[in-house]
């Protein structure tokens, strides 16, 4: 079975902090993906990432950076928390072809306060 | 662009009612499609998906039929259960990026 994995189910953090979120998937997927998902909105892409060291910005990049060091593992960094990303953090890998789904890790919940 | 559209929700339905969740879709070129399903307090899991034109994807008594004619996806069921209670989102694929509906929250009442 495929599995992602987020480093925290919950976090909670101060306005102006650095955040890291971290995403590893163990199935050698080329693609890498972070979402956010607030009520009524659905699932907002931030950032994917298509091969290790590259990275394309999605629909709602500000606020945001990622970094992808290695295959495996995708990493969402909030430079400096603000309250209005209080959200579900979602990550998802999928290997490389158009008919492929998503995996998806089980989600972290980020409280900025 | 690409975009999907789903029903909005929430539903509300008695055990063994029959389900129907509608989505339709604007692609260029020819997208796969999913139905993705959330649990309470967890991430997304596939559901079924669908390729081609005239596909049908089927899992756990669901499925939908890639209709290209109608540009639609619709997910069924026939006779709901307490435990299919969740929001359910549809997807396209083209080439790298995945594009959502908003979901459609369903209860399922005893």
């Amino acid at each position: 079975d495929v599995k992602v994995t987020q480093s925290s189910r919950y976090l909670v953090k101060r306005t102006g902090e650095k955040v890291f979120l971290e995403c590893v998937q163990d199935m050698d997927h080329e693609n890498m993906f972070w979402y956010r998902q607030d009520p009524g909105l659905g699932l907002r892409l931030i950032y994917f990432s298509y091969d290790v060291k590259m990275k394309e910005k999605g629909d709602i990049p500000e606020g945001y950076s990622v970094s992808r060091e290695k295959k495996e593992r995708f990493s969402l960094i909030l430079e400096s928390a603000s309250t209005n990303q209080t959200s579900m953090y979602l990550c998802a890998s999928r290997p490389g072809t158009m008919a492929d789904e998503q995996y998806f890790g089980p989600g972290t919940r980020l409280t900025v306060t | 662009g690409n975009s999907v559209t789903q029903m909005e929700g929430p539903v509300t339905l008695s055990e063994e009612a029959f389900l129907t969740i509608n989505c339709t879709y604007t692609a260029t070129g020819y997208p796969s499609l999913f139905w993705y399903v959330q649990y309470p307090g967890e991430g997304l899991q596939l559901l079924l998906k669908a390729t081609k034109a005239d596909d049908k994807g089927s899992n756990k008594g669901f499925e939908a039929t890639y209709r290209k004619e109608t540009t639609s996806f619709h997910l069924e069921k026939g006779s709901v259960q307490v435990s299919d209670s969740a929001v359910y989102f549809c997807a396209l694929s083209t080439g790298n990026q995945f594009y959502f509906g908003t979901g459609t929250s369903l209860t399922v009442i005893p």
